[in-house]
């Protein structure tokens, strides 16, 4: 079935280190992304997006990237710092519903 | 929280009592949502409105009833509260659907307890 997905439910990175959220999708018709930030006890937080005619949109220490062909997303983040720790998700735009993937946790190492 | 107030923030209540979780914002936005997150499935869409009075189902509405009589206000209710709705509840609001206006902010939300 179609669904928005994520590869890993866990990745641990160390601080300092670049770290990479992968997510896949699987409608093709799907025009525009988003990733979400959840901290634990809070609501998710948006963090970035990306409309289906860009490949590459940068925020501040974040970068979401965006291969259509094989529809993949990634959201990555530079200079992980401990206040990244969270649940991240991807999110896909379609027939202007907002489908949220399951999520992967970030766990940050000393 | 997106000047977003969801109240309760938490509940126990028992099996078969109706109840109530509020959400109000100062946003002014058209849009407003409930959802329920559980281990394992994510945030899964239990109702949405796209005005006053205007209100349509998500994928999990059995069980559940909402209303919206002012913009700033969504209400969601459970009319005989069941275990299996003991989730944590975020109700979220954006100003439009389309592209870049479907981005949807959420309260912190509310954690309920049917036992």
């Amino acid at each position: 079935g179609e669904s928005v997905g994520l590869h890993l439910p866990t990745l641990s990175v160390q601080e300092g280190d670049n770290s990479i959220i992968n997510c896949a999708y699987s409608n093709s018709a799907s025009d525009y992304f988003i990733w979400y930030k959840q901290e634990s006890g809070k609501g998710p937080q948006f963090i970035i997006d990306i409309r289906s005619n860009m490949d590459k949109r940068q925020g501040q220490r974040v970068t979401v990237l965006l291969n259509k062909t094989v529809k993949h997303l990634s959201l990555q983040i530079a200079a992980t710092q401990p206040g990244d720790s969270a649940v991240y998700f991807c999110a896909e735009n379609r027939d202007d519903k907002i489908i949220f993937g399951k999520g992967t946790r970030l766990h940050i190492l000393p | 929280d997106a000047g977003i107030t969801q109240s309760p923030r938490h509940k126990v209540t028992e099996t078969g009592t109706p109840v109530t979780l509020r959400c109000h914002q100062t946003e002014n936005h058209r849009y407003m949502y409930w959802y329920r997150q559980d281990p394992g499935h994510g945030l899964r869409l239990i109702h949405y409105s796209y005005g006053v009075k205007d209100t349509d189902k998500g994928e999990v509405s059995d069980g559940y009833s909402v209303s919206r009589s002012k913009t700033e206000d969504f209400l969601l209710t459970l009319e005989s509260a069941t275990s299996s709705q003991t989730s944590v509840y975020f109700c979220a609001i954006s100003e439009s659907i389309m592209y870049s206006e479907n981005i949807q902010y959420f309260g912190a939300g509310t954690r309920l307890s049917v036992l």
